[in-house]
């Protein structure tokens, strides 16, 4: 069964900083292209980053680039967003996503909150 | 980049009613297009993927069509745990861009 696991989420200030991390099990990881979707309080769905399953391409949403940095280590199965200058635009569920084109797995989201 | 609009946003329907939401693209995308189903307080599920194919276990009540810039996500007879939000996402080439999403209820 596909487990992905976020952490990471919490309470930043504005201008602050903050890694996400996505623990992927029960598929193999080093082959599938991984994303980042989010989900603001009580909005749709938002694409933030994706990269292939080997990590030598990275994609991301014109919202985050330059903020934002999607990696992953295929040795420990882990997925990873780095998120710099936060703003309260960037309040929201971030999801760990498996890409088989489209989405066919989710992570359990985790919470990151910008704010004063 | 292309966009991906919904319509409508939100739809009252009785139980047993066929619900069409559809899903333009501003620029075609083939066959490129996934639907997901949110329900309150969960995950997102995928139903469709490549406009019509339905994802295992999804009910056979769901079906999607279309191809290039208009797609349509039909319910065909609406059951009360069919009560979510309903995304199209594209995924041809990045930004892997969602619909604004529909909100199904029930009258």
């Amino acid at each position: 069964e596909v487990q992905l696991v976020e952490s990471g989420g919490g309470l930043v200030q504005p201008g602050g900083s903050l890694r996400l991390s996505c623990a992927a099990s029960g598929f193999t990881f080093s082959t599938y292209a991984m994303s980042w979707v989010r989900q603001a309080p009580g909005r749709g769905l938002e694409w933030v980053s994706s990269l292939t399953d080997n990590g030598d391409n990275t994609y991301y949403a014109d919202s985050v680039k330059g903020r934002f940095t999607i990696s992953r280590d295929n040795s420990k199965n882990t997925l990873y967003l780095q998120m710099s200058s936060l703003g309260t635009d960037d309040t929201a569920v971030y999801y760990c996503a498996k890409l088989v084109g489209a989405i066919d797995s989710w992570g359990q989201g985790t919470l990151v909150s910008v704010s004063s | 980049d292309i966009q991906m609009t919904q319509s409508p946003s939100s739809l009252s329907a009785s139980v047993g009613d066929r619900v069409t939401i559809t899903c333009r693209a501003s620029q075609g995308i083939s066959n490129y297009l996934a639907w997901y189903q949110q329900k309150p307080g969960k995950l997102p599920k995928l139903l469709i993927y490549a406009a019509s194919t339905l994802q295992s276990g999804v009910p056979s009540r769901f079906s999607g069509s279309g191809s290039g810039t208009d797609f349509t996500l039909t319910i065909s007879s609406l059951q009360p745990e069919d009560v979510a939000t309903y995304y199209c996402q594209k995924y041809n080439t990045v930004p892997l861009t969602f619909g604004g999403g529909t909100k199904v209820e029930i009258k």
